[in-house]
């Protein structure tokens, strides 16, 4: 099946700083997908983004598709940031995830 | 609120007791899913299910079955539970796949933590 690998497994910022989180995918996909786990431990939806590039605010992610990679962008990083950010890849009935990328931003 | 709830948020039990999460989503779906976070937060499928098909992970023991009363409801139900299942179980849906695609966003309800002592 499908492999999903995110990297830097850990980040560490001050606030206001910029990152680039990756995910690598080892097969084509048709949907992938940027979660955002707080630290109550809700899943939130970044972004559905199969290819292309999408913007929310302060996040923006690209997918290339063809290259098997995604990247998550957070510009101006709060606080709030923090948390776990999962990249999930679907090719079959469901939704493979990757371990994820643990985020703490500080003041 | 449309979304995707469950019930309960937590749940503590013995070993060996037989236990359900409920799941129920608002959103007009035709696909529900159980998802298992472990303690190292890994996430990975457990069910997938629509009106016409169940599609089982084949690493799930069959101690955990899903059962859905109407669409709008994908329920969990496990039976004689060992320690191995203390985990937090997500449950998920997702639209049918628009023209020319062939799947959709998914998206998640607030999980269940479940402790077995």
């Amino acid at each position: 099946g499908i492999q999903v690998e995110q990297s830097p497994p850990d980040l560490i910022l001050q606030e206001g700083a910029n990152s680039t989180l990756r995910c690598n995918f080892s097969d084509s996909v048709n949907n992938l997908q940027w979660f955002h786990q707080n630290p109550w431990g809700q899943l939130i939806n970044l972004f559905y983004i199969p290819s292309g590039t999408k913007q929310n605010g302060r996040l923006s992610a690209t997918t290339v598709a063809t290259e098997r990679y995604s990247l998550l962008y957070i510009s101006s990083s709060q606080t709030t940031d923090s948390g776990v950010y999962f990249c999930a890849a679907q090719a079959g009935t469901a939704l493979i995830f990757g371990k994820g990328t643990t985020l703490s931003v500080s003041s | 609120d449309t979304a995707v709830s469950q019930t309960p948020k937590y749940l503590v039990t013995q070993m060996g007791n037989d236990k359900s999460i409920k799941c129920e989503q608002n959103l007009g779906h035709d696909t529900m899913y159980w998802y298992k976070q472990d303690s190292k937060k890994f996430l990975k499928i457990m069910f997938s299910y629509n009106n016409k098909e169940l599609i089982i992970n084949e690493t799930v023991p069959n101690r955990f079955s899903p059962k859905s009363p109407d669409k709008a409801h994908l329920n969990l139900h496990i039976n004689s539970l060992e320690l191995g299942d203390s985990a937090v179980y997500f449950c998920a849906s997702s639209h049918k796949p628009l023209p020319g695609t062939l799947y959709n966003e998914q998206f998640f309800g607030p999980g269940t933590r479940l402790t077995v002592l």
